[in-house]
């Protein structure tokens, strides 16, 4: 099945520092991918929409200017949480859809930590 | 996107079957309803979609009324492996392009 890629799956930083993730999809193209957040017992909270050669679009409440997304090709989306604070620290999923019927697929999510 | 309701938790005994069933009265005539496994710091794992009636493969079956407005995803003989969340999602299309918005999910226990 499709299978989707996320890294790093673990990342403790100082406060104030930029953070990347990164999410490939291994076997599919995705013109859409997704970003989610989740805290310690509590769902997935969708952030935004990742689009392939365009602007991301995002979820209400959540900061853009926080948050970029960069969707440069078909296999890569990734995420940069700017000047992190500790409040920023979460579980950060990424998904991505196949073609024709294919259910979106996750990635193992990133432990975000920050001191 | 239709909106779905799942019971908080459920708790159940290895070798039984498990039913959660979900809620999605607002399900668009173009909507699949999918089911997704969640264990502890990873990302939701994919179980089964359906459109109606019922869907059966090797981990689960999903049953959906002609209605659609509710389905019920039946795990047969759990395993305390099967210990995790089961989020119920209405998928626009089936088609993996369109966002999805989680639910509370069902926290399962599984006791020997």
């Amino acid at each position: 099945g499709a299978v989707v890629s996320q890294h790093p799956s673990w990342v403790i930083c100082k406060s104030g520092t930029s953070v990347k993730i990164e999410c490939r999809s291994l076997d599919f193209q995705a013109t859409t991918m997704f970003w989610y957040r989740q805290f310690p017992k509590q769902s997935l909270m969708l952030m935004a929409t990742s689009n392939e050669g365009s602007k991301a679009t995002y979820e209400q409440g959540v900061e853009k200017d926080k948050f970029l997304i960069n969707h440069a090709s078909l296999t890569l989306s990734t995420l940069t949480v700017t000047s992190a604070h500790p409040e920023d620290s979460s579980f950060y999923i990424c998904s991505g859809g196949g073609n024709s019927n294919q259910p979106q697929h996750f990635g193992d999510g990133t432990r975000l930590s920050i001191l | 996107l239709a909106k779905t309701t799942q019971p908080i938790s459920m708790d159940s005994y290895e070798g039984q079957e498990v039913n959660i069933t979900c809620s999605h009265n607002n399900i668009a005539t173009n909507d699949y309803i999918t089911w997704y496994q969640q264990f502890p710091s990873q990302g939701p794992r994919f179980i089964i979609q359906g459109y109606k009636t019922k869907v059966t493969n090797e981990v689960a079956s999903l049953f959906i009324p002609a209605d659609r407005k509710s389905s019920t995803l039946s795990l047969p003989r759990v395993s305390l492996s099967d210990t995790a969340v089961y989020y119920c999602l209405v998928e626009r299309g089936g088609l993996g392009g369109d966002k999805l918005i989680f639910g509370t999910g069902t926290r399962l226990q599984v006791f020997p």
